[in-house]
């Protein structure tokens, strides 16, 4: 069956604009992680949404938001966009529940000039 | 992978030896746990996992193991091949989270 797949795989954007990422699930996985990875701070957990619900949210400013479709697709939004917004946005979905296996898309690399 | 050599550790082995790469992880609550895969511009990969019911399991040339008196995870790879050249990333699920704490990673070059 067809992995987690993201959209857009790269991003050029300034400062001061808004990105919208979208993040499709392996089908029947109901949960769909978020992740910035950056050189500096590593893999750092965004939000996580199951059901169309957030269930857990990470240390990240308010400019970083998310939400979950019926279908389980996930769609990432960061406003006003900084230089340091700049790193490789990863999401991750499972079936939701503890201890399940997650499995990651490729990425999307966003750049901010 | 994204995480730069200069702030990672790096593990050289020689193509043919076995290669352990050590994690220690920060949650005492922590009762799942993941080793994955980095290659360069791809996302992580999961390779296996683990449970805290168990100090050891074992896959396709992989091998966890898990102490948690100490809160230590290694993996070990078995004949290590150029393939296996990545950064590895262990990540652990605290007990009654969704959510994933990773590791900071290491990088492991395979010399031929």
């Amino acid at each position: 069956k067809a992995g987690v797949t993201q959209t857009p795989r790269y991003l050029i954007k300034t400062r001061g604009q808004q990105v919208t990422l979208s993040c499709s699930p392996i089908s029947g996985h109901r949960s769909v992680s978020w992740y910035q990875q950056t050189p500096g701070q590593g893999l750092q957990f965004l939000f996580e949404y199951f059901s169309e619900t957030q269930r857990n949210k990470g240390n990240f400013p308010g400019r970083f938001s998310g939400r979950q479709f019926s279908n389980s697709r996930s769609e990432m939004n960061v406003s006003t966009l900084e230089l340091g917004d700049s790193a490789l946005y990863l999401c991750a979905s499972s079936f939701g529940n503890e201890g399940n296996e997650q499995f990651f898309g490729p990425g999307t690399r966003l750049t901010v000039l | 992978g994204e995480n730069v050599g200069l702030h990672l550790p790096t593990l050289s082995v020689q193509e043919g030896d076995n290669s352990i790469i050590n994690c220690a992880y920060s949650n005492s609550a922590s009762d799942y746990f993941i080793w994955y895969k980095q290659e360069s511009g791809k996302g992580p990969q999961f390779i296996i996992d683990i449970r805290s019911n168990m100090d050891k399991r074992q896959g396709q040339r992989v091998t966890v193991l898990l102490n948690k008196t100490v809160k230590h995870l290694s993996l070990q790879i078995a004949a290590t091949q150029p393939g296996d050249s990545a950064v590895y990333f262990c990540a652990e699920n605290p007990s009654g989270t969704y959510k994933y704490i990773f590791g900071t990673g290491t990088r492991l070059k395979v010399l031929a």
